[in-house]
């Protein structure tokens, strides 16, 4: 079974700041997709970033990248020019593409990120 | 832009009754999912749904949850006996627009607001 882990329980960063959140995780499979989540105090899930295993480029959505390492099986989020918006729960996924995909996501613990004003 | 909604928000219920959580999937998707987050825990995967029928379920899923699509927009997660464990947010979540099956990995999911249940 796959395992996540999200080392950083909390991380704080001052407003327009870098700030770098780690995930780890444990698979013996070739091909996946990881993914960070967004959680905000309205509760839902919001996509914010995916990786497919395959790529070696980093993805990038505005300012959000990550840095994935396949070999250290290391994922982490960067978020540049930190705004007071993106304080959230994050959550780094992952997910089998065996047996097409239906299984459920792995979810790591989360990171709480406090934007500092 | 399309959203899961999910009813009630929140849900307060005594130890051995029965609920029943409701969502409403993105119309074009096929797949559905339950997910629960335990106060303070990380999300964990219940169940997914495709064609009328569970995909696949997690160990935490057993015989007091059942899950149904009893119309074409609804989908619901019926919990038979409550016990006080079974407090959590729970989430529904939907993807897989028309793709075959073995393309949904590819099909991010997206989630409703969630059903905090609390179990008395």
């Amino acid at each position: 079974a796959q395992t996540v882990t999200q080392s950083q329980p909390e991380m704080s960063v001052q407003e327009a700041e870098t700030v770098t959140l780690s995930c780890t995780y444990d698979t013996s499979e070739s091909d996946y997709y990881l993914f960070w989540y967004k959680q905000p105090p309205s509760r839902q899930m919001i996509l914010v970033i995916r990786q497919e295993a395959y790529k070696q480029q980093n993805a990038t959505e505005n300012r959000f990248s990550v840095n994935f390492q396949k070999a250290a099986k290391s994922f982490s989020l960067k978020i540049s020019d930190s705004q007071l918006g993106d304080a959230a729960m994050y959550f780094c996924a992952y997910r089998s593409i065996s047996g097409g995909g239906a299984d459920g996501l792995t979810f790591g613990k989360g990171t709480h990120l406090i934007i500092q004003p | 832009e399309p959203e899961v909604t999910q009813t009630p928000s929140h849900q307060v219920t005594q130890m051995g009754q029965e609920v029943i959580l409701r969502c409403v999937p993105i119309s074009n998707h096929l797949y559905f999912y339950w997910y629960r987050q335990i106060l303070g825990q990380k999300v964990e995967f219940l169940v997914s749904f495709y064609n009328n029928e569970i995909s696949e379920k997690s160990e935490i899923f057993d015989d007091q949850f059942s899950v149904e699509r009893p119309d074409g927009s609804n989908f619901t997660l019926k919990i038979r006996s409550t016990k006080l464990e079974d407090s959590a947010m729970y989430f529904c979540a939907s993807n897989g627009k028309g793709q075959v099956p073995l393309l949904l990995w590819n099909s991010p999911l997206h989630f409703g607001n969630g059903t905090r249940l609390t179990v008395t």
